[in-house]
């Protein structure tokens, strides 16, 4: 079945410290790729996403490209926020016509940045 | 442009009760799907809906169900609950496969 794996947290940081969160997957079709943000006591927000290998998703800062070949979606932001201290996820949805698609997350990601 | 807004955000239920939540998705969009987040087990998906159909079904017991209306509104229930059910039930809405969910705030639900 489809997995996805990410580095465990929690990850602290200093602001302005660069991030990276790692994930790879695993995926019995052609995935769409995503990372999701979880800020307190709210539901998921998507943060960026990339539907085919090389592609680049961007925002806010955060950047992650699709790689195929080493089945990963890495998340990086250069200079890190107090408020961007979150629970960070990454996902893989497998379209299947007629079988709907569901969205595989990663176990998450806690993040704390500190002034 | 309204989100996707999920009733009640909070809820208290004892063992043996059943609950229903709800969810209003963003306008346009057909596909629901629910998804149970606990702090075990992470994220996991329950069910999908379009246009009224359920589509895929995750590997939950026979005591969670769902089902969507036909202006797309979806609610889940889930019967005889148990203590293990408490978790943040969250919804989320999409326009088409593949392009990502948008997700609403969630339903807290805790069983006593």
């Amino acid at each position: 079945g489809d997995s996805v794996t990410q580095m465990e947290g929690p990850v602290t940081l200093s602001e302005e410290a660069c991030l990276t969160i790692n994930c790879t997957y695993t995926a019995t079709g052609y995935p769409s790729l995503f990372w999701y943000v979880q800020y307190p006591g709210e539901g998921l927000q998507l943060l960026l996403k990339a539907t085919k290998a090389d592609d680049k998703g961007s925002n806010k800062g955060f950047e992650a490209t699709y790689r195929k070949e080493t089945t990963s979606f890495h998340l990086e932001k250069g200079s890190v926020q107090v408020s961007d201290s979150a629970v960070y996820f990454c996902a893989l949805s497998v379209v299947i016509k007629a079988a709907g698609n569901k969205l595989t997350f990663g176990g998450g990601t806690r993040v704390l940045v500190k002034p | 442009k309204a989100g996707v807004t999920q009733t009640p955000r909070y809820l208290i239920k004892t063992r043996g009760q059943q609950v229903t939540l709800s969810c209003s998705p963003i306008s346009g969009h057909r596909s629901v799907s629910w998804y149970q987040q606990t702090p075990g087990q992470g994220l996991q998906f329950l069910f999908e809906y379009f246009s009224e159909t359920q589509r895929n079904k995750g590997n939950f017991p026979g005591r969670f169900s769902g089902r969507q209306f036909s202006n797309s509104r979806s609610e889940m229930n889930v019967s005889t609950l148990e203590l293990g059910d408490s978790a943040l039930y969250l919804c989320a809405s999409s326009l088409r496969q593949g392009v990502g969910y948008t997700f609403g705030s969630g339903t807290r639900l805790t069983v006593v």
